[in-house]
């Protein structure tokens, strides 16, 4: 059965603190995705990972593809990273579609 | 260039109308994904269009169809509605449908309210 899961679902963080949002999937993926969700509803791609590591500014990208699990690290965490954060994914047995995680809602306080 | 357009931006209907919404995708992109959004159920796949055609298609009832027509503009209709149709519907564009390595890029959504 083709699932993600995400973790934590709520996480609140001082300015300046390291964190850490984790995805685990649960068979062969294709590529996975970090998304970002601003209160009112946009999203943007962060990331696509198919293997190793990428990363943009303070934001860091992982994936382990023999764990079936991907980590996205912010750095530095500052208020305006306060969003929701979306694992999607497409698995190797399904078409293009994505399969989304649960997200993970983050506020950071200054 | 232009990101991806959706109107209306919110909407709101009465159980039992019909709803037809609107995605212009970046230019060049052939490939749009449409997608609900819940609290309760979260991010969900609708259906693809690629060059006119669905291309796959998600779980939900036959009350729900999308075309795409040839300037890669499309539409997602939903007939019947139902409160539960209330949501947030994203639409997503890419290049192309054949690379699954490929970026999607969002829309704002329609925000719809079935009363």
């Amino acid at each position: 059965k083709n699932e993600v899961e995400q973790s934590p679902q709520n996480l609140t963080a001082q300015e300046g603190e390291f964190i850490t949002i984790n995805c685990s999937y649960s068979v062969g993926i294709s590529a996975l995705h970090w998304l970002q969700q601003h209160p009112g509803g946009g999203i943007v791609s962060l990331f696509m990972l198919s293997s190793g590591k990428k990363k943009h500014g303070r934001l860091i990208a992982t994936i382990n593809i023999q764990e079936k699990h991907s980590s996205l690290h912010i750095t530095a965490s500052h208020p305006r990273d306060s969003a929701v954060y979306i694992c999607a994914v497409r698995f190797t047995n399904t078409g293009n579609q994505f399969y989304f995680g649960t997200g993970t809602s983050l506020t950071v306080i200054p | 260039k232009a990101g991806v357009t959706q109107t209306p931006r919110y909407l709101i209907k009465t159980r039992g109308q019909q709803v037809t919404l609107s995605c212009s995708p970046i230019s060049g992109h052939r490939s749009v994904s449409w997608y609900q959004q819940t609290p309760g159920q979260g991010l969900q796949f609708l259906f693809e269009y690629f060059s006119e055609t669905q291309r796959n298609k998600g779980n939900f009832p036959g009350r729900f169809s999308g075309r795409q027509f040839s300037n890669s503009r499309s539409e997602m209709n939903v007939s019947t509605l139902e409160l539960g149709d209330s949501a947030l519907y994203l639409c997503a564009s890419s290049l192309t449908s054949g690379s699954r390595q490929e970026t999607q890029y969002f829309g704002p959504g329609t925000r719809l309210l079935v009363l």
